[in-house]
C-alpha cells in the first residue's frame, strides 16, 4: 500500500506570496492532519480534516487554511507569507475511526518551504 | 492544556550501549502516549504507543517504553543501540478527540 505523499517536496517563495501544499493520504484513510515543524517551535499541530470537515484546529493565524476533498486528499494554503513561515510542513493520515486521538498517524515526507 | 517535556535535547551514546530517552507529560485525565522517530529528510514513523492495559509497551526495532501514571512519564528504552538508530525521537500525547501534542524532540547520536 502506498504511503502518504506530499507535493511539492521543496518550495521557495517570497514574502507576501501565497502557497498551496498537497497531501494524498494512504488509501482508505479518512483523516488528514497537518503539522508545522521548525527548529525553534518543534512540531505544532495546524488542523485536522475528517470527511471534508475540519475536526480540530491548532493555534495558528487565519492565514493558514486547509480543505479536504471527497477522495480524502487534502490541501493547505498559506496566504501572505512571512519569513517565519519557513518550515517543514508534514501531513499525516489515519483511518479516522472513532473520535481520533488514539489512532496511529502515518506521516508523509513533508514539504520544505523557504520564504525569502 | 496538555504538554510534553523531553528532558534531554541530545543523547550521545556508543554502539551496543543501552539508552533511555525521557519523556514527561502533564495531564490529569486519561491520555494516549506515542513515540515517533524521524530520520533525516523523512517524515515521522511510529515506534510504539500506549493506549491502555499493560504499562510496558514493546515497539519496532527493539524499542520499548514504560507508562508510569504516578510519575506522568513514558520513557523510551533500548538495551543495545546500533548506528542506524541515530535519529530524532519525539514523544507525543493525545486524548480522545484531540490532536497530538509533541515534545521538542531528542536527538540520539550513536557512534562506534
Amino acid at each position: 500500500k502506498a504511503g502518504v505523499t506530499q507535493t511539492p517536496r521543496y518550495l521557495i517563495k517570497t514574502r507576501g506570496q501565497q502557497v498551496t501544499l498537497s497531501c494524498s493520504p494512504i488509501s482508505g484513510h479518512r483523516s488528514v492532519s497537518w503539522y508545522q515543524q521548525t527548529p525553534g517551535q518543534g512540531l505544532q499541530f495546524l488542523f485536522e480534516y475528517f470527511s471534508e470537515t475540519q475536526r480540530n484546529k491548532g493555534n495558528f493565524p487565519g492565514r493558514f487554511s486547509g480543505r479536504q476533498f471527497s477522495n480524502s486528499r487534502s490541501e493547505m494554503n498559506v496566504s501572505t507569507l512571512e519569513l517565519g513561515d519557513s518550515a517543514l510542513y508534514l501531513c499525516a493520515s489515519s483511518l479516522g475511526t472513532g473520535t481520533g486521538g488514539q489512532e496511529t498517524q502515518y506521516f508523509g515526507p513533508g514539504t520544505r518551504l523557504l520564504v525569502l | 492544556a496538555q504538554s510534553v517535556t523531553q528532558l534531554d535535547s541530545q543523547v550521545p551514546v556508543f554502539e551496543e550501549a543501552p539508552v533511555e530517552l525521557r519523556c514527561n507529560y502533564s495531564s490529569s485525565v486519561s491520555v494516549y502516549l506515542f513515540w515517533y522517530v524521524q530520520y533525516p529528510n523523512q517524515g515521522l514513523q511510529l515506534l510504539l504507543k500506549y493506549l491502555s492495559g499493560s504499562t510496558l509497551v514493546k515497539g519496532i526495532n527493539g524499542f520499548e517504553a514504560e507508562f508510569n501514571k504516578s510519575q506522568t512519564s513514558f520513557h523510551l528504552r533500548k538495551p543495545s543501540v546500533h548506528i542506524s538508530d541515530t535519529a530524532e525521537y519525539f514523544c507525543a500525547v493525545s486524548q480522545a478527540g484531540t490532536a497530538l501534542i509533541f515534545g521538542k524532540g531528542t536527538t540520539l547520536s550513536v557512534s562506534s
